[in-house]
């Protein structure tokens, strides 16, 4: 079954430095997503992308984050300047339309911890 | 504040036995619902959707009732390998934005 990557599945960062989260959505579909998981808590929705553009985005998806489609295959997330309540495991998902009528794959995701 | 509840459990069961999950939300608006399943640190994964009329998938019932926005999942015959956190989610419509529940952790036992 084709499948959702991502790197690194294991990401430590100082405090107020940038990363980057990659990710390699399924190649034929069209929406894009990244959500996030602290430790014990929900599964939190950050933003949607679809044909070049942000869709939606929570309210946790403030102007620290950011995401990107670099290339034809890569889908990334940025932060621009972590803070420690960002560690969580990060998860990459796409479908490919419409959740109303599509499902949706996750990546294993990244689990970033912020020191 | 659209949310998904569910009982955190955790349920502990024996195998074979007979187990049944329930959620809530709060959304009206909501027009689909699913059942993830999540092991320990993994990424969800789509167990079954769930529609108006209830629909099964093997020792999996799911059923919606939308006048009291509540939504089950029963698990019949569990297996061991059935242990993992079921986590309720709603979609409210807007692109991407599925709700999730805390879930609920299920434990099976020899």
């Amino acid at each position: 079954e084709p499948e959702v990557t991502q790197t690194p599945s294991h990401q430590v960062t100082q405090m107020g430095q940038e990363v980057i989260l990659r990710c390699v959505p399924i190649s034929n579909h069209l929406y894009f997503y990244w959500y996030r998981q602290i430790l014990g808590q929900k599964v939190e929705f950050l933003v949607s992308f679809y044909n070049n553009e942000i869709s939606e985005k929570s309210e946790i998806f403030d102007d620290q984050f950011s995401v990107e489609r670099p290339d034809g295959s890569n889908f990334t997330l940025k932060i621009r300047s972590t803070k420690l309540e960002d560690s969580a495991m990060y998860f990459c998902a796409s479908s490919e339309g419409s959740l109303t009528n599509e499902k949706l794959f996750f990546g294993s995701g990244t689990q970033l911890s912020v020191l | 504040r659209k949310e998904v509840e569910q009982d955190p459990g955790p349920f502990n069961v024996p195998e074979g036995a007979t187990v049944a999950f329930n959620c809530t939300y709060s959304n009206s608006a909501s027009q689909s619902f699913f059942w993830y399943r999540q092991d320990c640190r993994k990424e969800p994964k789509l167990l079954m959707s769930v529609y108006s009329s209830g629909n099964e998938d093997g020792r999996f019932t799911a059923q919606l009732n939308r006048a009291s926005q509540y939504i089950s999942l029963l698990i019949r015959d569990s297996k061991l390998s059935d242990s993992a956190t079921y986590l309720c989610v709603a979609y409210g419509g807007s692109q991407g934005n599925l709700i999730f529940g805390k879930g609920t952790k299920l434990s099976v036992k020899p």
